[in-house]
Formats: C-alpha cells, structure tokens, sequence
C-alpha cells in the first residue's frame, strides 16, 4: 500500500564509495523528486523527472546521477561519497498538469538516511 | 532571489494552548502554497493554498493565506503532544520546483 517508497532506510558507508538509492511510486504520478534534507532540516531539491525526462538538475555535484527507467521509478546513485553526502534524501512525486496552473502536493518516502564515515 | 521565510524557528507551548505558525515568501508567479508537518520521517502533507482570503481546515489545524501581503499561517489548536513536530512551508510557482521554508519547529509538553 505504500505509495512512495525508497530503499534502503539506512546506508552508512566510507568516504570514496558508490552507492545507490532506490525510489518507486504506485501513484500514477508523472513527476518524480530528489531532495536531500540536512541537519537543520532544510529540504533542497535535487532532481525532477517528469515522465522519464529530467526537467530540473539543480547545482548538484556531477558524482550523483539520477536514473528513470519509467514514470514510476527514480532512483540516484552516488559516486565517490564524501562526508559532506551525508544528510537525509526523501524521493517524491507528484502529479503535474500542463496548462493548469497548479501541481498536485508531493508525496514524499520515508527518507533514506545516508551516513558516510 | 525568490524564497520563503517561516517564523518562529522553534516553538515551546503546553497541551492545550493554540499556536499560529507563520509563513511569508518573496516570489514571483505565485501559484500555489503548501504546508507540511515533518515528525520523525517524511513530510505528510497539510494543506494547499491558491486563494486569498479561504480558510482551510483539518481538525484542529487551519491555514489560510493572504496573497496581497504575502503570508501564509497556520492555526493549531488546543495542541497535543502529537502535534509535535517541524511545520513546513512551500511555494509553488511557474516553475515546478517547491522553494521550501526552513521550517518551525513545534514542541508541545504534557
């Protein structure tokens, strides 16, 4: 029944790794969300994908690269962590309408609380 | 630069009390607000505002947004320990990206 749902919860992990992040919907939405939340809980948007298309790459290190296989998965791998990396990254999705003017509200996942040591 | 702004940073009430959360935001193309409550996990979705002057409710919560000022609040009522939790707010504009409050942390003690 969920309807976004990311793994894994948690990932620790050293410094120069690569790793990855899974995302999917069952919401028939057709736009989905990176955002990485820090500790002061400051939610940043880092990618969006709508219908398998990126349509917004924020100022993100070129070592995360998003992937959409199809409209209901986004998932981001990571390369070369660094400690920085750390925080919290919620997927999302919604639904955008075209000429309307206004986008349905996110739906966010848990949250996948990255630790790089 | 367009950004929303949310006061107080961080709240201590006791159960019962009522709280106003506020929320104001520099933009253009305003199209839409959004408040979120944040406990320990994702950020579940309150309400969205695209007129001025309409209240909306749920409960106990309320919001309601003035376009004209540009400032949105939300209402909490006789507050639970339940309601604890960081209250955020997004303003949706032309573009599809949410531009995101810091967020109000609220603590309600028995």
């Amino acid at each position: 029944d969920t309807a976004v749902s990311q793994t894994p919860k948690y990932l620790v992990t050293q410094m120069g790794n690569d790793k990855s992040i899974k995302c999917e919907q069952n919401l028939g939405h057709d736009t989905m969300y990176w955002y990485k939340q820090d500790s002061k809980k400051f939610l940043k948007i880092m990618f969006s994908y709508n219908n398998k298309e990126l349509i917004i790459n924020e100022t993100v290190p070129n070592r995360f690269s998003p992937k959409s296989p199809d409209k209901a998965h986004l998932n981001l791998h990571i390369n070369s962590l660094e400690l920085g990396d750390s925080a919290v990254y919620f997927c999302a999705s919604s639904q955008v309408n075209p000429g309307r003017r206004v986008n349905s509200p996110l739906h966010f996942g848990n949250g996948t609380r990255l630790t790089v040591t | 630069e367009d950004k929303v702004v949310q006061s107080p940073l961080s709240l201590v009430v006791h159960e019962g009390d009522t709280v106003t959360l506020n929320c104001s935001y520099e933009v253009t193309n305003f199209r839409s607000l959004l408040w979120y409550k944040q406990e320990k996990k994702a950020p579940t979705f309150l309400f969205m505002l695209t007129s001025s002057g309409i209240e909306k409710k749920s409960g106990r919560l309320s919001s309601i947004l003035d376009k004209k000022e540009l400032f949105s609040i939300l209402n909490i009522t006789a507050t639970q320990t339940g309601d604890s939790a960081v209250y955020l707010c997004a303003w949706n504009g032309n573009n599809r990206k949410l531009i995101w409050g810091l967020g109000t942390s609220l603590a309600v003690n028995p």
